[in-house]
């Protein structure tokens, strides 16, 4: 069956940076997209981009540009979420989404994550 | 436009039927998809394309299309039917996607 399974929770201090895996199993990594969605505390889901796991193409929302990579290793079907220069306002649950439904495109996410939780304290 | 548009709010009495919509400029040529959250867990999908439910969804949910707006029927609402709902859609390069705000939906 189709998983995503993410890496546990982070704590990270103002400016450091952070790297969060979706480890995916059960279907072809290489033929969906991996999205990456961000839900801050008490607030709705933000689309924050997808990355193109045959090609290794990032596509960023307006927001997530700068600071966020997206990238992977099809060797173990991981896909990453990394963040640097870690600001507060980043404390988030992160989640990896992959939809099967289209084709090394975005599409409907019919797969989901755990979520990570991504706090920045000092 | 990439903006879509949910009420923050719903209520329904239990056993009734609700609507909960998403209005946005993209839905006139591209479909929405609806997701359920509840508490501490992943978004789930609920609905996709003109009206389709995922292999376990209920067929309480369905899914409807007026002009710009996108419905969620919930037919016979439950109580573990409480929960938040997003809609999201895509824009016009298919590489973009994004989300309403999100409906709070209360069974009364």
């Amino acid at each position: 069956q189709v998983q995503l399974v993410q890496s546990g929770s982070e704590l990270r201090k103002p400016g450091a940076s952070v790297k969060v895996s979706c480890k995916a199993s059960g279907y072809t990594f290489t033929n969906y997209a991996m999205n990456w969605v961000r839900q801050a505390p008490g607030q709705g889901l933000e689309w924050m981009g997808w990355l193109n796991t045959y090609t290794g193409k990032p596509t960023y929302a307006q927001g997530f540009t700068g600071r966020f990579v997206f990238s992977s290793d099809t060797s173990v079907r991981t896909a990453y979420l990394q963040i640097s220069s870690l600001k507060s306002e980043d404390t988030a649950v992160y989640y990896c989404a992959t939809g099967l439904g289209s084709y090394r495109r975005p599409g409907d996410l019919d797969y989901w994550g755990q979520g990570t939780l991504v706090t920045v304290s000092s | 436009s990439s903006e879509l548009t949910q009420d923050p709010a719903v209520s329904v009495a239990l056993g009734q039927t609700v609507t909960i919509t998403c209005q946005g400029d993209s839905l006139t040529d591209y479909y929405a998809a609806w997701y359920q959250q509840k508490p501490r867990q992943a978004p789930v999908l609920l609905i996709y394309g003109k009206d389709n439910r995922p292999s376990g969804i209920p067929d309480r949910f369905s899914g409807s299309y007026s002009g710009n707006t996108a419905s969620l029927i919930i037919t016979g609402a439950q109580a573990d039917d409480e929960a938040d709902y997003y809609c999201n859609s895509r824009d016009s390069s298919g590489n973009y996607l994004f989300f309403g705000g999100g409906t709070k939906l209360t069974v009364l």
